[in-house]
Formats: C-alpha cells, sequence, structure tokens
C-alpha cells in the first residue's frame, strides 16, 4: 500500500482479555518496527524485525507481549491477558532494508488500546 | 528506555519567530533523526543527519549536531500555526538498526 496501515485504530478491553494489533507496512520494506507510546512520552522501542524475524525484541516488557510477521509483511503483535499498565497507542514503522544506516521511518497512524 | 532527552519540554512562541529545541543523547550514534508529531498519532519524519555532519538545512528547518557533547538542536526559522506539533529526536548506534526516542519537545506556535 502507499502507507503504513493499522488496525484498529481504536480498541477497548476489558483487563485479562487479549488482544491483537495488526500493522500492514509498505509494500517492499523489510523492516519493521513496534514501538509504544504513553501519554505524554516518546515512542518506547518494543521490537524490530528484519524480514519474517524478530532482530531485536528488547524492548518486549514482559512475556505478555508478543510479536509475529510470518511471511515478511503484515505484523501482528499480540497482548495477553491484558493490564490497565497496557493502555497506550501502538505505532507501527516500516523503512526499506540494507545497512546504509539511513533508518528513516514511515509511520502508522497508530491503535490506541485502552484496557480498562 | 529513552536514548535522547528533549529539551525544553514545552516550548510556545508568536508566529513569525524562531522556535529552537534541543536533544541530548547517551550513547554514541551513526544517525540523529527528528521527526514530528500531530494529535499523538503517528510519527513524521523531518529531516536526518550523520554523525560525521555538523549541520544540515531544510527548508525552514536547520539541524546542527555535535558528537563531542552529544548534542542536537532542531531549529525552526518563522514559524507558523501549521507547526503546532510534538516534535521528538530519534536515534540509533553500533552495528543495530534499533531506532531509539527521546521524551519529545510540545511547541505551540500561537497565530
Amino acid at each position: 500500500g502507499a502507507g503504513v496501515s493499522q488496525t484498529p485504530s481504536n480498541k477497548v478491553t476489558e483487563k485479562g482479555k487479549y488482544v491483537e494489533l495488526r500493522c500492514d507496512p509498505i509494500s517492499g520494506h523489510t523492516a519493521l518496527y513496534w514501538y509504544r507510546q504513553s501519554l505524554g512520552q516518546g515512542p518506547e522501542f518494543l521490537i524490530y524485525f528484519q524480514g519474517t524475524g524478530a532482530a531485536d525484541d528488547s524492548g518486549l516488557p514482559n512475556d505478555r507481549f508478543f510479536a509475529v510477521r510470518p511471511e515478511g509483511s503484515v505484523s501482528t503483535l499480540k497482548i495477553q491477558r491484558t493490564e490497565r499498565g497496557d493502555s497506550a497507542v501502538y505505532l507501527c514503522a516500516s523503512r526499506t532494508g540494507g545497512s546504509s544506516g539511513a533508518n528513516v521511518l514511515t509511520f502508522g497512524a497508530g491503535s490506541r488500546l485502552t484496557v480498562l | 528506555s529513552q536514548q535522547g532527552e528533549e529539551d525544553p519540554q514545552a516550548l510556545s512562541i508568536q508566529e513569525g519567530e524562531n522556535a529552537t529545541m534541543n536533544c541530548s543523547y547517551k550513547t554514541s550514534i551513526n544517525n540523529l533523526q527528528w521527526y514530528r508529531q500531530n494529535s499523538g498519532r503517528g510519527l513524521v519524519h523531518l529531516i536526518l543527519i550523520r554523525s560525521n555532519e555538523r549541520e544540515k538545512h531544510s527548508g525552514r528547518l536547520r539541524v546542527t549536531l555535535d558528537t563531542s557533547k552529544k548534542s542536537s538542536s532542531l531549529l525552526i526559522t518563522a514559524s507558523r500555526a501549521a507547526d503546532t506539533a510534538s516534535y521528538f529526536c530519534a536515534t540509533d548506534s553500533g552495528g543495530y538498526q534499533k531506532v531509539t526516542f527521546g521524551i519529545g519537545t510540545k511547541l505551540q506556535v500561537i497565530p
């Protein structure tokens, strides 16, 4: 597609439920990033994919969070047993591959998650 | 974790004035970028400066980088009401492609 698409744009769920957030990157972008942003804060790195594999998942806060990218395109961020503290905007970004060092990211509009 | 820290955290100026935002970071970097965010949703890339560059311009934007002080500044000249947004610096370092953001400066331009 023309841009990075994230669905849903808004998700309200109850504490303890399971949530999936989807990211459809720009066609041909091999690198994909997930960030979490709380109100008044900067984006917090969660995980980065190069192709199908997670190259760096050091930002995932705990084992309730998991992300996949099975075909190297669409990615899904999965959150189990949601907690109120998981409420945030989840941002996805993609960029072209390679190691040129020019890691310019194109962001989606984000998925706002509210855990009641 | 946040790599960068922007200063000030909030800035309010009159339309037509210049706005300067600063960013400090902790570890050596490959590149430093500035992004803008409107209404708490997606970020938009503004400008990238490499670690071997000291200054870069793009339209009304001017970025400087001082690697000895681990700091960067973003200058927006002749500000407009439409420049009202949050501005973030972002860095990547080492052999990794991880991009880390600062906490941001919230800019308000008053018409």
